[in-house]
């Protein structure tokens, strides 16, 4: 397989609970990318990494996010103390060099907070 | 803060016709712009690009206009086919390559 590969697909957890979500990306991309999209809106830019250094944090990601890229290669997206407002499709996406060329997106993990 | 804003959230064409999707954007750094295509259950996937320095790209039935001095693009679909049936999403990134997207439009094709 070569495309970007999300886990878990689907995550139900209780407010309050702590979350982890992860992504591997295109394996010669040394880009990545989080991406938030809630119910009628487009992909909100959470943040990205260049191999391990996480170069932009959006001001979406609030203290409860954090997400990390040891080695360089798959990446994790943790939440702390979810609220039922972190409901939402986490997308993950990788990219070669500059990534002008359009980002390759996972199929994204299904967060709902109950 | 909307930098990309499509104002369509749906359209609907009959199989056949010309399918048009368009996209502002307010951000004058933007250099490059991309159309994604997402079907229920999957992440976007790339459908064609446009830099600022073109004003049209055309890919098999896709062609994307970019008008800069009105800060628009819009992506046309001919002949449409029911398969096209998806949501897109028109983005746009600076020389940072922070991409935004906007809201995304549903299109329907009818057969």
């Amino acid at each position: 397989d070569t495309g970007v590969s999300q886990d878990p697909r689907h995550k139900i957890t209780k407010r309050g609970q702590n979350v982890t979500f992860r992504c591997d990306p295109i394996s010669e991309h040394n880009r990545l990318y989080w991406y938030r999209q809630t119910l009628g809106q487009g992909p909100e830019f959470l943040t990205y990494f260049q191999n391990e250094a996480q170069l932009e944090k959006s001001r979406l990601l609030s203290d409860r996010f954090s997400a990390e890229r040891p080695k360089g290669s798959f990446s994790t997206l943790e939440i702390q103390r979810t609220e039922q407002g972190d409901s939402a499709m986490y997308l993950c996406a990788s990219s070669p060099r500059q990534g002008r060329y359009g980002y390759t997106f996972g199929s994204g993990t299904r967060l709902t907070v109950v | 803060d909307q930098q990309v804003k499509q104002n369509s959230p749906s359209l609907s064409v009959q199989e056949g016709r010309i399918s048009i999707l368009n996209c502002d954007y307010t951000n004058s750094m933007f250099d490059y712009f991309l159309w994604y295509k997402k079907y229920p259950a999957e992440g976007p996937t790339f459908l064609i690009s446009i830099s600022s320095i073109k004003d049209k790209n055309e890919d098999g039935r896709f062609t994307v206009f970019l008008n800069k001095s009105a800060k628009h693009l819009s992506l046309h679909i001919v002949p449409s086919q029911p398969g096209d049936s998806a949501v897109y999403f028109c983005a746009a990134s600076d020389d940072n390559n922070d991409m935004r997207f906007g809201a995304g439009t549903r299109l329907t094709v009818k057969p």
